[in-house]
Formats: C-alpha cells, structure tokens, sequence
C-alpha cells in the first residue's frame, strides 16, 4: 500500500537530547514537509523539501535540522537547542508544486523530560 | 510573511449546514486548501481552490474570492462524525509551501 510513515508513533527523550524524527514515503513524490502541531496552534511549518538535496526553512525552523538525501526519506532532528520540543510531528507529502493533495503521515508524539 | 484567520470553534446541530470562513494575507498566493483532522489523527485533504468561485465535492464545498483574499468551507446534511478540526491553508506564489490556519473545532451534536 502507497502511504506516508513517521515512526515511532510516541518518543520520549531527556532534556538535552538531540532526536531524529523519522518519516518515509512510497507516493513518489517530490515535496515533503515537517509541521509542529501544538493546541490551539494549528499546523505550523518546520521545513519543507521540493527535491532531494534541497530544503528550505518554514516559518519555526530554529533548534530543528533536516535532510533530503532520497527522494522517500525527509528525517527530522530536534536538536537540544530547541526551547520547547515536546509536541506533535506531522510529516507530510505531495506531488510538487502548487495546490497539490497533501498526504500526511500519523504523527510523532515527542515527550521531552 | 502569511497570516490565515478562521474562527476558533463552531457548533452545529447534525442535519444543519455550517460555514467556516477563512481570511488570509500573504506575500504571495498561489492556492487555498482545505483539511479536516480528527482528534489524534492526521489531517485529511478536503478541497482545493486556485481560482474564484465555489468547488463541489459531496457535501463539501468551498469557495474562493482572491480579490477579497477570502474563502470558506460549506459543509451540508451535518454528520456526527463530522465532528472534528478544520483548517485552511494556502500554497504561497512559488508553489512551493503550504501554510495552515490555526483550525476551526466543529462540535456536531444531536
């Protein structure tokens, strides 16, 4: 079956912690993102990738780094810069550009203690 | 930069229709979409609109005014399962980014 796959589905990490995010699809698409979703707060973008060796920052990039080195594989790594990790990863891909469907992943549910 | 506003929470009544609207400024704008997530879940595309006028899809539709930099989700015949988040979000000029609303909570009840 074609999909989007983050796991593992909960992450909990120690204070101080790098923690890579991973996320891998079979779509054969070209553009992938990471979202941050925390209440109220809506989905608000990390990064986002439109090809492989390629990735712009999105509007909360600081503490967070990505890599595009396949075109299936956008890895997330939340670095221990990052003030306030714990929240909800979303993963998400699609065809290209413009108003393509986006396909989202089931999330990461990152726990930092 | 972007900036999407839509309404916190709606309730509704099942078999009512609701509308959430969605205003937005952006540098550039290339697309509005809409997604629907449940609690827990991942999002779920719902519609797409690149140009001005209203897109049918069941009893979901939503509609585009670029000169008002405004649009909105219609959804009819209220289920309970419709009960659930709802965000906007816009494709900037280049194609290349998809940036979200804060969503809408819909509260569906009998």
């Amino acid at each position: 079956d074609g999909g989007i796959t983050q796991s593992p589905k909960y992450l909990f990490r120690k204070e101080g912690q790098n923690v890579t995010l991973s996320c891998e699809q079979n779509l054969n698409h070209d553009a992938m993102y990471w979202y941050r979703q925390d209440p109220g707060q809506g989905l608000r973008l990390i990064y986002y990738s439109q090809i492989v060796n390629d990735f712009q920052k999105g509007d909360i990039a600081e503490g967070y780094s990505v890599s595009r080195e396949k075109k299936e594989s956008f890895p997330l790594t939340v670095t221990s810069a990052q003030k306030n990790p714990t929240a909800f990863y979303l993963c998400a891909s699609s065809s290209g550009t413009g108003g393509t469907e986006a396909f989202f992943g089931q999330g990461t549910r990152l726990t930092v203690v | 930069g972007q900036s999407l506003e839509q309404p916190s929470e709606v309730t509704a009544v099942e078999g009512a229709i609701v509308q959430i609207n969605c205003t937005y400024q952006t540098s550039g704008f290339y697309g509005l979409s809409w997604y629907q997530q449940h609690d827990g879940g991942a999002p779920t595309f719902l519609s797409y609109n690149a140009l001005d006028g209203l897109e049918e899809t069941g009893r979901f539709s939503s509609f585009l005014s670029r000169s008002d930099s405004y649009g909105y989700l219609l959804l009819q015949e209220l289920q309970m399962k419709d009960s659930a988040s709802y965000f906007c979000a816009v494709t900037n000029q280049a194609g290349t980014a998809l940036i979200f609303g804060k969503g809408t909570t819909l509260s569906v009840s009998s």
